[in-house]
């Protein structure tokens, strides 16, 4: 059964970069798209982007400019790199694998704080 | 780009039946899919392809599409089916994923 798992800093200073990985186990990474989703605290849900096991990438326009997911196949990590952040981007970033546009399963989610 | 609507709560009473709805253009063509996410925990996929049911997902989650709504119906609603509820779809034409706004779900 595959499990993925969130790490990384929990907290981030503005406009400084924010760094998270997530680790999948008990299955490869290959074959399928990898994707980060985020939650603002008491907000709802907010797709990021993917990666797919290509290494094509597709991001939500409002974030474009300042994130990149990536993928590392040797390791069976993917990972997000968010520049210039802000308080607004405070929330639970979760990891999901995203196969036949199912979104399952999810890792446990880390918060990433921002700070002035 | 795509917007899903949904009705910021819904309440029921233990043992009745929850309808919560996810308003979108055409929705009824594209495969909707619903996360249940309880307090301080990861959502949890309960309903995809608009009706069918992971496993461990109980029976009383059932779900349909068509039109301009999707539904979600949780039927015999137990306390602790408390929860907000997202639905979800895959927008091809912009090639995102797209959720609604969410549904707080309370079993008075």
């Amino acid at each position: 059964q595959v499990q993925l798992q969130e790490s990384g800093p929990g907290l981030v200073k503005s406009s400084e970069t924010l760094s998270l990985t997530c680790s999948v186990s008990g299955g490869s990474i290959s074959g399928y798209y990898w994707t980060w989703i985020r939650q603002s605290p008491g907000k709802g849900l907010e797709w990021i982007g993917y990666v797919s096991y290509r290494g094509i990438t597709k991001y939500v326009p409002s974030l474009k400019s300042r994130v990149t997911i990536s993928l590392d196949t040797s390791k069976n990590q993917f990972s997000l790199r968010m520049t210039s952040v802000t308080a607004a981007d405070t929330a639970v970033y979760y990891c999901v694998r995203l196969r036949d546009r199912i979104l399952e399963p999810w890792g446990q989610g880390t918060l990433v704080t921002v700070s002035s | 780009s795509y917007v899903l609507t949904q009705p910021p709560s819904v309440s029921v009473a233990p043992g009745e039946t929850a309808t919560i709805t996810c308003g979108g253009d055409n929705i009824g063509n594209r495969g909707v899919h619903w996360f249940q996410q309880k307090a301080g925990q990861a959502p949890v996929l309960v309903i995809y392809n608009d009706r069918a049911r992971p496993s461990g997902i109980p029976v009383r989650f059932s779900g349909s599409n068509y039109g301009n709504t999707a539904t979600l119906t949780i039927s015999s609603v137990e306390v602790e089916d408390e929860a907000d509820y997202y639905c979800e779809v895959w927008d091809m034409s912009s090639d995102l994923v797209v959720f609604g706004g969410g549904t707080k779900l309370t079993a008075l």
